[in-house]
């Protein structure tokens, strides 16, 4: 069964810090994704990152994955109190017919 | 706007009753996924269809069950509900392009009293 783990599960941050949400998956995998879930709401698409290697960014938000290592990482950097919300990796296994999340890292950023 | 719509937003039912969520791939989307949230669980994947038929099955129970019309709209159907059931009920869509990425609709809560 495929698993995959996100930590920390929880992470507390003060505005301005950076700081970094690790992916791990338990099977081979060139392709993640990483949502972001706001309380009670949808889940929005961030990032979707194809290759070993590959690195995305948006605003304060860098993704990147290392297939070898079976870990994708998402680091924030310069936090602010927007970025608050879940954040969930996923795999997809069997090529684009399932996807499976991650445990989901809720981050909270204190003003 | 994900365009990607699920109904009812809310419902409320008894133990022992059957419920049907429906949902709407965004325009061209062809593979519909659903997936179960809840706060033990996290996001459970349950069935994929990929126009009109299944492809792809996860932790689903067999008193749930779904289907893909040829309108590409889905319905997934709860019966012998439990108050463990309760929970979000999210469907997605993607057009099986080979990026995967995944389209959410807003969920449809189910409250099993």
């Amino acid at each position: 069964e495929l698993k995959v783990e996100q930590n920390p599960l929880f992470l507390s941050m003060q505005e301005g810090k950076n700081y970094t949400i690790y992916c791990n998956y338990s099977t081979t995998s060139d392709r993640l994704y990483w949502y972001r879930q706001d309380p009670g709401k949808s889940l929005e698409s961030l990032f979707v990152l194809l290759s070993n290697g590959a690195v995305k960014q948006e605003g304060r938000l860098m993704a990147s994955l290392d297939t070898k290592a079976r870990l994708s990482t998402l680091h924030i950097t310069a936090a602010v109190h927007d970025l608050s919300a879940t954040y969930f990796c996923a795999v997809d296994w069997n090529t684009g017919n399932q996807f499976y999340f991650g445990t989901g890292t809720s981050l909270t950023v204190i003003p | 706007d994900s365009g990607v719509t699920q109904t009812p937003k809310h419902l409320i039912t008894a133990t022992g009753q059957r419920v049907t969520l429906r949902c709407s791939p965004r325009s061209g989307d062809l593979s519909v996924y659903w997936y179960q949230q809840s706060l033990d669980q996290g996001l459970q994947f349950l069935i994929q269809y990929y126009n009109g038929e299944e492809r792809a099955k996860g932790n689903i129970l067999e008193r749930f069950s779904a289907q893909q019309f040829p309108d590409l709209h889905s319905e997934l159907n709860l019966s012998s509900l439990e108050l463990g059931d309760s929970a979000l009920y999210f469907c997605a869509s993607s057009v099986f392009s080979n990026t995967g990425e995944l389209f959410f609709g807003e969920g449809s809560r189910l409250t099993v009293l």
